[in-house]
């Protein structure tokens, strides 16, 4: 089955830096990448998400590229905030069946 | 209807107990899926349905694991004979299944469930 791996397990910037976090797929039939944020205490929420078929889509702050040859994509936040701070995770799923695989998680604080 | 409901949100039990929760999805949702998160890690797949009928399920749902959504619309998740290393977040989820949202899950809040 699909595996997902993700980098770094914690992550710290200053306020306005930008902040990258990185994850690898092994299924190559993947499909759809979402990036869930979840604050502490509540439920994981969808913040962008990209198709197989698009290498980058942008969301204001947030940016999702995917590199299908290496197996990889990634989530840019720039110009981050202290509310940026909380628990991201990737997924990838196959096909129509749309059972996501999660990766292990992010832990973004951004410092004032 | 504005987003996935579980219930209980909180349940502690003790060992050998049986505990059951229940998820309701977004109404127009067909798709709902029944997640499992630990302290620290992503969520992982248990099971999920289409409509009524259940069409997947992971090898972590052992024997004592048992899912139903009789109606097509609520679900419920029961755990037999629970153990502590049941101790988790049970998330459920739902998603349209068809058109531009279909792989989109919503997740509810949760239920949490310590296992004494």
């Amino acid at each position: 089955g699909e595996n997902v791996e993700q980098h770094p397990s914690t992550l710290s910037v200053q306020e306005g830096d930008s902040a990258v976090i990185k994850c690898t797929y092994s299924d190559s039939a993947s499909n759809y990448f979402p990036w869930y944020k979840q604050e502490l205490g509540k439920r994981p929420q969808l913040i962008i998400d990209i198709r197989s078929n698009v290498g980058e889509k942008k969301d204001q702050r947030i940016a999702v590229t995917l590199n299908k040859t290496a197996k990889h994509f990634s989530l840019h936040i720039t110009e981050t905030q202290p509310e940026d701070s909380a628990v991201y995770f990737c997924a990838a799923s196959l096909g129509t069946a749309s059972k996501l695989t999660f990766g292990t998680g992010t832990r973004l604080q951004v410092t004032l | 209807d504005t987003g996935v409901s579980q219930d209980p949100r909180h349940k502690i039990t003790k060992r050998g107990q049986n505990v059951t929760f229940r998820c309701d999805p977004i109404s127009e949702h067909n798709r709902l899926y029944w997640y499992r998160q630990t302290l620290g890690q992503g969520p992982e797949f248990l099971t999920y349905f289409q409509n009524e009928a259940q069409l997947e399920k992971s090898r972590l749902l052992s024997d004592r694991f048992s899912a139903e959504r009789p109606k097509g619309s609520f679900s419920t998740l029961e755990i037999q004979r629970t153990e502590q290393g049941d101790s988790a977040m049970y998330l459920c989820a739902s998603s349209a299944g068809q058109g531009a949202g279909a792989n989109v899950l919503t997740f509810g809040a949760g239920s949490r469930l310590t296992v004494l």
